[in-house]
C-alpha cells in the first residue's frame, strides 16, 4: 500500500520561510494534501495540489511537486509563532478516497 | 465556515466496556471517514462510508468496531469490548468526494 515519509522536526526563525519536505510511494497517487493539526486540536485541511500540478500557491503557502520523484514540499513565508503545529502530508489514489498520512512533521518556530 | 463536530471531546472506560464516538458531519457531504492517532503516531485510516455502507476498512477496523449513520445526519463508532491498546484519538472526517476531508477536533479515548 501507499506509504507516506515525512522528517519528524523542524525548527526555524520567526520571518524565515519554512520547508517541510514529503514523500510518497504510489505513482498513482492523484491527490496530494497538507494538513495542520494545532495541539489538542484535529486536522485542518491547508491545501491540496492535483497530480497533473507542478506547483500551487495560496497566500503564504507555496505546494510544489515534483512527480518524478514522487516529492511534495509545503514552503511557508514568513513563519509566524502561529504556525507552531505538527503538518502532514497525505495522499489518495484515483481508486480510492482514502487519504494516507505521514507522521507529521513538528514545525517550531522560535523568537 | 461549516465544520465536523465530535462528541464528547474525551471519553475514559473501563477495559472490557463498550462506548460508542459521535460524530455530526457537514451536512451536505457524502462520504464519511473514522480515523484514529494513536499517542506520537501515524493518524491510522480506520474506515469510510459511503451510501450507507461502509466502502472500505482497514485491518484494525476488526469485528469489534462498527460505524453506523443512525439518523442521518449523525455518524457513530463503536467499539464493543474495549481494550487498553485502543486509548487513541478518535478523529471523524467527511468529504464531498476527492477533494480533501474535513477532520473533526477529535474523541480522546482513555481505556483504564
Amino acid at each position: 500500500g501507499e506509504d507516506v515519509e515525512q522528517s519528524l522536526f523542524l525548527s526555524v526563525r520567526e520571518g524565515d520561510s519554512s520547508v517541510i519536505n514529503c514523500t510518497y510511494t504510489d505513482s498513482s497517487s492523484t491527490y496530494l494534501y497538507w494538513y495542520k493539526q494545532e495541539p489538542g486540536a484535529g486536522l485542518q485541511l491547508l491545501t491540496y495540489i492535483f497530480s497533473n500540478m507542478d506547483m500551487k500557491q495560496d497566500q503564504r503557502l507555496t505546494v510544489l511537486l515534483n512527480k518524478k520523484d514522487k516529492h511534495l514540499s509545503l514552503r511557508i513565508a514568513d513563519t509566524q509563532t502561529g504556525d507552531s503545529a505538527i503538518y502532514f502530508c497525505a495522499s489518495s489514489s484515483g481508486g480510492s478516497y482514502i487519504p494516507t498520512f505521514g507522521r507529521g512533521t513538528s514545525l517550531i518556530v522560535h523568537p | 465556515e461549516p465544520e465536523v463536530t465530535q462528541t464528547p471531546s474525551h471519553q475514559v472506560t473501563q477495559m472490557g466496556q463498550e462506548v460508542i464516538l459521535r460524530c455530526v458531519p457537514i451536512s451536505n457531504h457524502l462520504y464519511f471517514y473514522w480515523y484514529r492517532q494513536i499517542l506520537g503516531q501515524k493518524v491510522e485510516f480506520l474506515v469510510s462510508f459511503y451510501n450507507n455502507e461502509i466502502s472500505e476498512k482497514s485491518e484494525i477496523f476488526d469485528d469489534q468496531f462498527s460505524v453506523e449513520r443512525p439518523d442521518g445526519s449523525n455518524f457513530t463508532l463503536k467499539i464493543r469490548s474495549t481494550k487498553l491498546e485502543d486509548s487513541a484519538m478518535y478523529f471523524c472526517a467527511s468529504s464531498e468526494a476527492q477533494l480533501g476531508a474535513f477532520f473533526g477536533q477529535g474523541t480522546r479515548l482513555t481505556v483504564v
